[in-house]
């Protein structure tokens, strides 16, 4: 079975520096995965997809993701943060399961962000 | 597009009543998901429908859970009787494709509907 662990609960950091959420992935082959973003009282986005095609994802709001299958990772980054980056974010890891593709949460980072 | 449409937002109820939540997918979505989170567990699955039809039930924690979709424009899910642990935030998420293999795993998420049993 597939999984991801998001290694950090929380994580803070100031206005205008680096944000780095970092996940590892259990997969017994080539995973599907994904970082989603949930603001607060709002349902979850998707922030960006890897399926193989590139190790570098870049998604929305400047964030990307580095695949590096030596790690088994796939840590979110962001060069500089901003106020609204405040959010919940969530690894999460396709699994082919009974005919179709079931995703699997992590348990979730909260970031903040400080002026 | 509205998007996902889920409610209410809100849900206060007693211990032993029946709730119903709703949830309204994405126009032309065929795949539609009822997720709960948690603190303590996280986002889980519960049910997952494809073309109206349930495919995987496994994550319904109990027969206390019922969840249906009549048509492809409306789903519910419905505890009955409610207790203090459900208490959490129910959210419906819906997806073009799945089932005969999966071309997008974008999932659109509703709001979520904030549940509390007393």
């Amino acid at each position: 079975a597939q999984s991801v662990t998001q290694l950090d609960s929380h994580v803070s950091v100031s206005e205008g520096t680096p944000v780095l959420l970092r996940c590892n992935y259990s997969s017994s082959y080539s995973p599907s995965l994904f970082w989603y973003v949930q603001h607060p009282n709002k349902g979850l986005q998707l922030l960006l997809k890897y399926t193989s095609a590139a190790t570098l994802v870049k998604g929305i709001n400047g964030f990307e993701a580095e695949f590096k299958k030596s790690e088994t990772s796939f840590h979110l980054t962001k060069p500089s943060a901003h106020m609204s980056d405040a959010a919940e974010y969530f690894c999460v890891v396709s699994e082919a399961s009974g005919g179709y593709n079931k995703l699997i949460f992590g348990a979730g980072t909260r970031l903040a962000v400080h002026p | 597009d509205a998007g996902v449409i889920q409610s209410p937002r809100h849900e206060v109820t007693e211990m032993g009543q029946e709730v119903t939540l709703r949830c309204k997918p994405i126009s032309g979505h065929n795949s539609l998901f009822w997720y709960r989170q948690t603190m303590m567990r996280g986002l889980e699955l519960l049910i997952y429908f494809n073309n109206n039809v349930p495919i995987d039930d496994s994550g319904m924690p109990e027969d206390r859970f019922s969840a249906k979709m009549p048509n492809a424009s409306f789903s519910t899910l419905k505890i009955q009787p409610s207790e203090p642990r459900d208490s959490a935030v129910y959210f419906c998420a819906s997806i073009r494709g799945q089932g005969s293999g999966a071309t997008n795993e974008k999932l659109f998420f509703g709001s979520g509907t904030q549940l509390s049993v007393l």
